[in-house]
């Protein structure tokens, strides 16, 4: 079953905050989080693991609650370069086999 | 840098011919994925392949199959192509197994079948 992402679809001026939440119904081993721009291939952002551990992106941050199976992506001080779509990816069993979320549009203004 | 590259960005094909999507990876990873992008649905997963002749199926296989004969080259096949077929493909390739490494993506062939 794939994770479910909110929201949709934001709008943020440059400097503002958004947070994106990506929730699974199934206990997790990983989180990770892409960006796609339009007409590009999605590009690797983030890696929660159980257990505390992340790797990825260092002006992006995430955390991972594993009790609940959920994972929020923290955009901070938000850059035109923002904008895209924004996946979450999740990873029950540490094989690496994604179910991805439909995906959370980021349009950044000036 | 890694690099994945997919033999064509567009694709126009008739259903009921035979299609092949190939995918190529220059750092020697042993994990490939191909999966289809749709508006509203974002990425799922088709096959996966964690080492050379080595396959399995991802969440949605039906009507594809798979081909990996050498580890830099992953290839997508479709039997019959249908219109239900048309889509998105991206390639991706993983350095390590486990849950713990990055996908890297191909730019994607975006495939119509009429």
């Amino acid at each position: 079953q794939q994770p479910v992402q909110s929201p949709q679809a934001v709008i943020l001026r440059e400097g503002e905050d958004a947070v994106i939440n990506c929730s699974s119904s199934k206990a997790l081993y990983s989180v990770h989080w892409y960006r796609q721009k339009h007409g590009e291939a999605p590009v690797f952002l983030m890696i929660l693991l159980k257990g505390g551990e992340q790797k990825g992106h260092d002006k992006i941050s995430a955390s991972f609650n594993e009790k609940k199976q959920q994972s929020s992506l923290y955009l901070t001080a938000s850059q035109l370069s923002y904008s895209g779509t924004y996946f979450c990816g999740t990873d029950p069993d540490s094989w690496g086999k994604l179910q991805f979320g439909a995906g959370t549009q980021v349009v950044v203004t000036p | 840098d890694v690099k994945v590259t997919q033999s064509s960005r567009y694709l126009v094909k008739r259903t009921g011919e035979k299609v092949f999507l190939e995918c190529v990876q220059d750092m020697d990873h042993e994990n490939m994925f191909w999966y289809r992008q749709d508006p509203g649905l974002g990425l799922r997963l088709i096959y996966f392949s964690y080492d050379v002749k080595m396959k399995e199926k991802g969440d949605i296989p039906e009507g594809y199959s798979v081909s990996r004969e050498k580890k830099e080259r992953f290839s997508l096949i479709l039997e019959s192509a249908s219109t239900n077929q048309t889509s998105m493909y991206l390639c991706a390739s993983r350095g390590g197994a486990g849950g713990s490494y990055e996908q890297y993506f191909g730019p994607g062939t975006r495939l119509t079948v009429t």
